[in-house]
């Protein structure tokens, strides 16, 4: 199945611990972005990837770092985990194209919770 | 500063009760509003993209409008399997800047 896949799909770790979320997309995208959406449902950008470059970063802490090996892959690391990063992240991967702004493709997400 | 806005909050209908959810938008320079269906546990999928005023688009039961100022999804005689949270978005600046969402909830 063409699609975006994350990896885990809950990930309940202690306050202080550092844990990684990986994301694969086989859509040919060649850009791609982390969300983070808390208990009230909102749903907010973090990063954004093209081509393996950092496009968006949006006041994130220094403590969430996104890797993109790849054109098809983005992962999150995540540094000495706080009570307040406990939500779910969502990846995303879309085409983009010079004057045009494509939808976006959403991947399961990936519960995290901090103890 | 761009925002979006959605209502209601929630929304209970009755099968076969047909409805509209708004979306209200500022942005400076509209580049595409979205509209994405999200059901619990599961990443938004998505339903339409709009990117000028007077556009329109249908899929099934749900067809999306488009204004200068805002945005409506109308739901025509909806199924139980309706039921989800209904998310707009605008893109700004390369990224899509999301609404809260509409809960909806539809009744046998």
């Amino acid at each position: 199945d063409t699609a975006v896949s994350q990896t885990p799909k809950y990930l309940v770790t202690q306050m202080g611990n550092d844990k990684s979320i990986k994301c694969e997309q086989n859509l040919g995208h060649d850009t791609m972005y982390w969300y983070k959406q808390d208990s009230k449902k909102f749903l907010k950008i973090m990063f954004s990837y093209n081509n393996k470059e950092l496009i968006i970063n949006e006041t994130v802490p220094n403590r969430f770092s996104p890797k993109s090996p790849d054109k098809a892959h983005l992962n999150l690391h995540i540094n000495s985990l706080e009570l307040g990063d406990s939500a779910v992240y969502f990846c995303a991967s879309s085409q983009w194209v010079r004057g045009s702004y494509n939808e976006q493709f959403f991947g399961p997400g990936t519960r995290l919770t901090v103890l | 500063e761009d925002q979006v806005t959605q209502s209601p909050e929630a929304l209970r209908l009755q099968e076969g009760e047909s409805s509209s959810l708004n979306c209200s938008y500022t942005v400076s320079g509209l580049r595409g509003l979205f509209w994405y269906r999200q059901d619990p546990g599961k990443g938004p999928e998505f339903l339409f993209t709009l990117y000028s005023a007077g556009e329109e688009k249908e899929k099934e039961r749900l067809k999306a409008t488009l204004t200068k100022k805002e945005s409506f999804l109308h739901i025509t005689a909806p199924k139980p399997e309706d039921s989800a949270t209904y998310l707009c978005a605008v893109h700004s600046r390369h990224k899509l800047i999301f609404g809260a969402g509409t809960r909806l909830a539809v009744h046998p």
